[in-house]
């Protein structure tokens, strides 16, 4: 069973667009919801994370949209640029420390 | 960077024999974890370590085996290759805390034929 279903599994936006990447969760018991990064040939890096307690939180041109009633979050990248060009895993970690990670989202910028 | 070192980076091996990978941190962090990464799949745990020689499985444990006698180091074992373990393979560490941020290794590539 997944815990985090995300959408959409690629992407392929023009520079300067808005790519949007959804997650969705079942389990109300998970409390920090981070994204990560991953280059080609590199393991993923931590990126943004939010808390339920806010509904949006902005870190330069990366945005989470976080809707606790809908048990969902997102993330945006404004003014989206080639060397944004990864792949994008969102998670979702509750009491345990261990965080599940939704399946990836491989974006690519085009000039 | 996190002080975090995969080895080998590349293995090309044939199906039943043995696998050993070799995570090695400086960092001195509790956690450490065994992930592996296939198309369509995600990130899936294989097995993680809460401490030394306290270990637990993931959610695809089958075929695997882990044992961390140090701090700094957490071994995953295939003990019989098979072609469905061509993966890459990534070691991560975190700190217990508000976050617990993972730093992920660069990973090891296998590939059994």
């Amino acid at each position: 069973q997944q815990q985090v279903k995300q959408s959409p599994q690629s992407l392929i936006v023009q520079k300067g667009g808005i790519p949007i990447i959804n997650c969705a969760y079942e389990n109300t018991a998970f409390d920090y919801f981070p994204w990560y990064q991953q280059f080609p040939g590199k393991g993923p890096a931590l990126l943004i994370a939010i808390r339920p307690d806010v509904s949006e939180k902005k870190e330069g041109r990366f945005t989470i949209s976080f809707n606790k009633s809908a048990k969902q979050f997102s993330l945006h990248i404004m003014d989206s640029q080639p060397g944004d060009s990864a792949t994008y895993f969102c998670a979702a970690r509750g009491g345990s420390y261990i965080p599940t990670f939704g399946r990836g989202t491989s974006l690519i910028v085009h000039p | 960077d996190a002080g975090i070192t995969q080895s080998p980076r590349h293995k090309v091996t044939e199906t039943g024999t043995p696998v050993t990978l070799r995570c090695h941190q400086t960092e001195n962090h509790r956690y450490m974890y065994w992930y592996r990464q296939d198309p369509g799949h995600g990130l899936r745990l294989i097995h993680y370590s809460y401490g030394v020689k306290d270990t637990d499985k993931g959610e695809v444990s089958d075929g695997y085996s882990v044992s961390r006698s140090k701090t700094e180091d957490f071994l995953l074992t295939l003990e019989s290759a098979t072609s469905s373990q061509t993966s890459v393979y990534f070691c991560a560490i975190s700190e217990q805390g508000s976050t617990g941020e993972l730093f992920f290794g660069e990973g090891s590539r296998l590939t059994v034929l």
